[in-house]
């Protein structure tokens, strides 16, 4: 069974910063990787997708990679402001399908201080 | 655009009561899926739909019932609550082609007393 850990499961950084959040999975036959944002209260905003043949995939300050053969991603956030705060997750599809079902981390609770 | 949207957005029912959370996207996706959210327990899948008249089950599909007679509807059915499924329920949905983001609604917070 797929296992998904994000660590740290939270993290405070003073404004300005530049930042790393982890995400591990056991079972490298993943066709792509998503890694999402959730505010409180509110449901969850997808940030980006990895394919299985990507590297990296970037969107504004955000930069995502993904290491299949070690079971890694990572999210790189460049110049963190305030409203970077929320809650990241990162979630990998079911063995061997494309993405209708997914299994998540329990997610980085990200804080970034004025 | 209003992408995915959930209601009610909050209930409370007592033990033993039914009822429907509702699920409905006007993006035209083939995929629907409901998940529930629980502190220490991330979020799992309950039951998905690859498409209109398809169900299938999850990860956590005991105690809840689905059904997708439209492309657009996917209801969640409680058929009899218990405490345990005091949660927080999403509903999401995606194209139907490989590689697709998946979109969340704003989810239902439940309360079973």
């Amino acid at each position: 069974k797929q296992e998904v850990t994000q660590i740290p499961a939270a993290l405070s950084v003073p404004e300005g910063e530049n930042l790393v959040l982890n995400c591990s999975f056991t079972d490298s036959a993943i066709y792509n990787l998503q890694w999402f944002r959730q505010d409180p209260g509110k449901g969850l905003t997808s940030l980006l997708l990895i394919q299985s043949s990507q590297r990296e995939q970037t969107s504004g300050r955000l930069n995502a990679s993904l290491d299949k053969s070690s079971g890694r991603s990572t999210l790189y956030i460049a110049a963190s402001q305030p409203g970077d705060s929320a809650t990241y997750l990162c979630a990998v599809p079911w063995r061997e399908t494309s993405g209708s079902r997914l299994t998540f981390g329990e997610g980085t609770q990200l804080t970034v201080n004025p | 655009n209003a992408g995915v949207t959930q209601t009610p957005k909050f209930q409370v029912l007592k033990t033993g009561q039914s009822m429907t959370l509702q699920c409905a996207q006007d993006m035209n996706h083939e995929y629907m899926s409901w998940y529930r959210q629980d502190p220490g327990m991330g979020l799992r899948l309950i039951h998905y739909s690859v498409g209109a008249g398809i169900t299938d089950q999850g990860e956590v599909p005991n105690g809840y019932n689905v059904s997708r007679s439209t492309t657009e509807d996917f209801p969640l059915r409680l058929l009899s609550a218990a405490p345990s499924q005091t949660s927080v329920y999403f509903c999401a949905s995606s194209r139907g082609s490989s590689n697709q983001p998946q979109h969340f609604g704003d989810g239902t917070r439940l309360s079973i007393l």
